[in-house]
């Protein structure tokens, strides 16, 4: 696509519950990045993909959070049992790494709230 | 440990006047440095980058910044500003050697222009 692409835009669910945000970046681009923004913070990453595996998940915060790539395209974050603390903006990020291209693409994000 | 500091967590601005944001990093080794604007409600969009060459880099909407390495700082700036510069701008470092090209952003810094 045009654009990275994330679903949904906002999502507010129950504490305890697991949820699923989707990320599809832009078409050719190899790497993929998730990160996060807590109100008041800055970029917190969690975890970058080249092509479908995971290099660098150091990012994630805890066992609940895992993340998968398929196909080299779309993405899929996983929250499980929610926390009120998983309240954030998940940014999703891609690039080609040629150095002509360095400098991710954002989406717009997923607002998750956590009630 | 990889880090940005910005300095400034808000700064209030009248339209036409300059502003300058600033930006340091912690590195030993060489850098590629990023910034980039987030408006309400949308992802982050790339200002302006330096991967090397002139340590003068213009971006756009009329910002620039300057590369000083011996100071570790990229200082964004721009001559003046309109009320449409209201947003959030994030400063961040990519270490060369770092597989992944994974990003690290500062704090941000809330700039508001006022009329």
């Amino acid at each position: 696509g045009a654009g990275v692409s994330q679903s949904p835009s906002n999502k507010v669910t129950e504490k305890g519950k697991d949820v699923e945000l989707r990320c599809d970046p832009i078409s050719g681009h190899t790497a993929l990045y998730w990160y996060r923004q807590s109100l008041g913070q800055g970029l917190e990453f969690l975890i970058y993909f080249q092509g479908n595996s995971a290099p660098d998940k150091s990012g994630l915060p805890s066992d609940r959070f895992s993340a998968e790539r398929t196909g080299g395209s779309v993405s899929t974050l996983t929250i499980q049992r929610t926390q009120q603390e998983d309240s954030a903006v998940y940014l999703c990020a891609s690039n080609k790494p040629d150095r002509a291209n360095y400098g991710y693409t954002f989406g717009s994000g997923t607002r998750l709230t956590v009630v | 440990a990889q880090s940005v500091t910005q300095l400034d967590s808000q700064v209030p601005v009248f339209e036409e006047a300059p502003v300058e944001l600033r930006c340091n990093y912690s590195s030993s080794v060489s850098v590629y440095l990023f910034w980039y604007v987030q408006y309400p409600n949308q992802g982050l969009q790339l200002l302006l980058k330096y991967l090397s060459g002139s340590t003068l880099v213009k971006g756009i909407n009329g910002f620039e910044a300057e590369f000083n390495k011996s100071q570790t700082s990229f200082h964004l700036r721009k001559p003046s500003v309109h009320i449409s510069d209201t947003a959030e701008y994030f400063c961040a470092v990519s270490y060369i050697k770092a597989a992944g090209n994974k990003l690290t952003f500062g704090g941000g810094t809330r700039v508001l222009v006022k009329p």
